[in-house]
C-alpha cells in the first residue's frame, strides 16, 4: 500500500514555462513534506520542504503548495530550465521522531525541459 | 549540508558473494540511514544505523541479509550478504541531524549481481 503517490511517471515542458509536479498521500498523520531532485548517477538532492502548518513555501524558482484537506502537494518550477531535467521525488514523514519520522518516498516523476 | 561519500560507487558481483558498502560523512551526524532503490521504484528504507548498537530494520529486511555497522558518528557500513540477482539495486546512505531537518544522500552504490 503506497502511502505517497506520484501518479505521473513523466512530464515534458518547454523551457521558460511552468512545471507542475504532483504528489498525493494517504496517511493523515504526515505533517512534513519534502521534494528531492535526482540526476542520473547521483544521489537525491534536497530541494524544498513544507510543514503542515503552512500551505505554501517558496524558494527562488521553486514553490511547494500543500492542500491538507485533499492530501495533495505540488511543486511548481517557474521558469523551467533545461538543467531542471531530472527525476523529482516527493517524500513525507511525521515530525517528532521515532520510526514515524522516517521518510516515505513516492516513485518519482521524470521531468524533461526542452529548449 | 554534510558531504557524504560512498564506496564503491558501483560493482558487479557474482551470486552467493557478499559486498560491504562504506559511507563516510565529513561531520558528525545524529542519524544515518540505508536505502535501496530498485529499478523504476521509489527509495525504500532498509534500516537506521545506530551508533554503538544494533541497527533498526524495517519490515522485510533482516540483519542476516543486511548487516550494518556504525562505529562512530561519521561512518557506517552496509553489507549485502549472499547476493542474488534480486539484490541488483542502488544502495544509498543518508544522514539527518534531527527530525525536523531534511535528509541528505550520498551518490549511491550501483550494484549488479550476475
Amino acid at each position: 500500500d503506497q502511502q505517497v503517490k506520484q501518479n505521473s511517471p513523466s512530464l515534458s515542458v518547454q523551457e521558460g514555462r511552468i512545471s507542475i509536479l504532483n504528489c498525493d498521500y494517504t496517511n493523515s498523520m504526515f505533517d512534513y513534506f519534502l521534494w528531492y531532485k535526482k540526476y542520473p548517477a547521483e544521489g537525491p538532492t534536497f530541494l524544498i520542504s513544507i510543514s503542515s502548518i503552512k500551505d505554501k513555501n517558496e524558494d527562488g524558482r521553486f514553490t511547494v503548495f500543500l492542500n491538507k484537506s485533499a492530501k495533495h502537494l505540488s511543486l511548481h518550477i517557474v521558469p523551467s530550465q533545461p538543467g531542471d531535467s531530472a527525476v523529482y521525488f516527493c517524500a513525507a514523514s511525521v515530525l517528532g521522531g521515532g520510526s514515524q519520522g522516517n521518510l516515505i518516498f513516492g516513485k518519482g516523476t521524470k521531468l524533461s525541459v526542452k529548449p | 549540508s554534510a558531504v557524504i561519500s560512498q564506496k564503491p560507487s558501483r560493482d558487479i558481483c557474482q551470486r552467493g558473494t557478499s559486498l560491504t558498502i562504506q559511507c563516510q560523512v565529513d561531520s558528525q551526524v545524529t542519524m544515518m540511514f540505508w536505502y535501496r532503490q530498485q529499478p523504476g521504484q521509489s527509495l525504500t528504507l532498509i534500516a537506521t544505523a545506530n551508533q554503538g548498537s544494533e541497527a533498526t530494520y524495517e519490515s522485510g529486511f533482516v540483519i542476516d541479509k543486511f548487516p550494518i555497522s556504525r562505529p562512530n558518528l561519521t561512518f557506517s557500513t552496509l553489507t549485502v550478504s549472499n547476493m542474488s540477482p534480486e539484490d541488483s539495486s542502488i544502495y544509498l546512505c543518508s544522514v539527518r541531524d534531527n527530525w525536523n531537518q531534511p535528509q541528505h544522500f550520498g551518490d549511491g552504490t550501483r550494484l549488479s549481481i550476475l
